[in-house]
C-alpha cells in the first residue's frame, strides 16, 4: 500500500506571497493531520481534517489554513507569507478505526517551504 | 494541557554501545497514547511503537525496547548494540483519546543520536 505523498516535496517563495500544500494520505484513511517543524519550535500540531471537516485546529494564525476533500486528499494554504513561515511542513493520515486519539499517525515525507 | 519532555538534546555513542532515550509526558487524561518515531536526515517521521495508558507492560523488538512506568510518566527507548543506521532524530509523542479534541499529536523536542563506527 502507498504511503502518505506529499507535493511538492521542495518550494522556494518571497514574502508576501501564498502558497499551497497538497497531501494524499494512505488510501483508506479518513484523517489527515499537518505539522509544522522549526528547528526553534520543534514540531507544531497544525490542525486536523476528517470527513472534510476541520476537527482540531492548534495554535496558528488565521493565514494558516486547510481542507480536505471528499476522496480525503487534503490542502493547507498560507497566506502572505512571512519569513518564519519557513520550516518543513508535514501531514499525516490515519484509519481512525476506533476513536479519535488512537490510531498511529503516519507521516509523509514533508514539503519543504523556504521563505525569503 | 499535554507535554512531552525529552531532556536528552543530543547524545553520542560508538557503534555497539546500548543507549536509551528519555521521555517524560504530563496529562490529565487517563486515556492516553505514546509513541516513538524516527526522523533520518530525509526528513519523514517514521512510526516505530504506540502504546496506550492501560498496558505498561515493556514491549522488545529486535534491538529496540521500550519501558513505560506510569507511575514516573515515562516512556523510555532503548537500542541495544547501536548501529551507524540508527542515527537520526528520535521524537515521543502523546495523543489524549479525548473524543473532542479529533487526532492532534503533542511531540516531544527530540532527541540527536549519533552512532560513530
Amino acid at each position: 500500500k502507498a504511503g502518505v505523498t506529499q507535493t511538492p516535496r521542495y518550494l522556494i517563495k518571497t514574502r508576501g506571497q501564498q502558497v499551497t500544500l497538497s497531501c494524499s494520505p494512505i488510501s483508506g484513511h479518513r484523517s489527515v493531520s499537518w505539522y509544522q517543524q522549526t528547528p526553534g519550535q520543534g514540531l507544531q500540531f497544525l490542525f486536523e481534517y476528517f470527513s472534510e471537516t476541520q476537527r482540531n485546529k492548534g495554535n496558528f494564525p488565521g493565514r494558516f489554513s486547510g481542507r480536505q476533500f471528499s476522496n480525503s486528499r487534503s490542502e493547507m494554504n498560507v497566506s502572505t507569507l512571512e519569513l518564519g513561515d519557513s520550516a518543513l511542513y508535514l501531514c499525516a493520515s490515519s484509519l481512525e478505526l476506533a476513536g479519535p486519539g488512537e490510531d498511529t499517525q503516519y507521516f509523509g515525507p514533508g514539503t519543504r517551504l523556504t521563505v525569503l | 494541557a499535554q507535554k512531552v519532555t525529552q531532556a536528552q538534546t543530543e547524545i553520542s555513542v560508538v557503534e555497539k554501545e546500548d543507549v536509551t532515550l528519555d521521555c517524560v509526558y504530563e496529562t490529565r487524561d487517563t486515556t492516553y497514547y505514546l509513541f516513538w518515531y524516527k526522523q533520518p536526515p530525509s526528513g519523514e517521521l517514521v512510526f516505530l511503537i504506540r502504546r496506550n495508558s492501560f498496558d505498561e507492560q515493556n514491549e522488545i523488538s529486535g534491538r529496540y525496547s521500550w519501558n513505560f512506568q506510569k507511575s514516573t510518566s515515562s516512556f523510555n527507548f532503548t537500542i541495544t548494540a547501536s548501529q551507524v543506521v540508527d542515527s537520526a532524530v528520535y521524537f515521543c509523542a502523546l495523543s489524549e483519546a479525548n473524543n473532542n479534541a479529533g487526532n492532534m499529536l503533542t511531540f516531544g523536542g527530540g532527541t540527536r543520536l549519533m552512532v560513530k563506527p
